[in-house]
């Protein structure tokens, strides 16, 4: 089945800092989501990109489908951005089942 | 708009005991429903899926079952819990057509068999 890696598996940043999170995923997707947990364990949707870009305030995320991998930049961190990342793919013959890769977790220091 | 509950929040359970989670989505019709269990505070694996009433996939054998006895209404539950059950157990929806919409979670119920 298809594999999806992200890394780095932990990052650790002072608040202010950028930073760019990685998907690699093994084989073609229907879609691709990024999640972000926060230490509560609730589980938010920040993008929904199967492939280009797309921006949210201080969060961006770019899918470049034919290579396989998808980022997820995060500007001017913020302690409320620490928690754990989630990259998520819909494989082409998923039957409705996303992939998930094991995370990043982010801790932003103030 | 549409919101998703789930609940309890919190339990610790005996070995051997029952389980039942109830997860309800308001605002939309017709939603996929979803179990997932988070074991290690990272990656989640999917329990079960739900395209309708009555219509239950299970992704992996296991201990647990689930029902959709209403459209909007998620039930996970375990006749006998087993230690290895404890977990942070997530609830979810998407519009119909499959994964291939956004999906929305629940605030999640952390489970603690004892």
């Amino acid at each position: 089945g298809i594999q999806v890696e992200q890394s780095p598996p932990d990052l650790i940043l002072q608040e202010g800092a950028n930073s760019t999170l990685r998907c690699n995923f093994s084989d073609s997707v229907n879609n691709l989501q990024w999640f972000h947990q926060n230490p509560w364990g609730q589980l938010i949707n920040l993008f929904y990109i199967p492939s280009g870009t797309k921006q949210n305030g201080r969060l961006s995320a770019t899918t470049v489908a034919t290579e396989r991998y998808s980022l997820l930049y995060i500007s001017s961190s913020q302690t409320t951005d620490s928690g754990v990342y989630f990259c998520a793919v819909e494989a082409r013959d998923s039957n409705y089942q996303l992939i998930w890769g094991a995370g990043t977790k982010l801790i932003i220091k103030p | 708009s549409q919101t998703i509950h789930q609940w309890p929040a919190t339990l610790v359970q005996p070995v051997g005991s029952p389980l039942s989670l109830e997860c309800t989505v308001e605002g939309t019709s017709n939603p996929n429903l979803y179990w997932y269990r988070q074991a290690a505070g990272r990656g989640l694996q999917l329990l079960f899926y739900s395209v309708g009433i009555g219509q239950i996939s299970s992704e992996v054998p296991q201990n647990l079952s689930a029902s959709r006895p209403q459209d909007r209404q998620f039930i996970l539950s375990s006749k006998k819990l087993l230690l290895s059950d404890s977990g942070f157990y997530l609830c979810a929806w998407s519009r119909q057509g499959g994964a291939g919409n956004t999906i929305y979670f629940g605030e999640g119920s952390w489970l603690t068999v004892v």
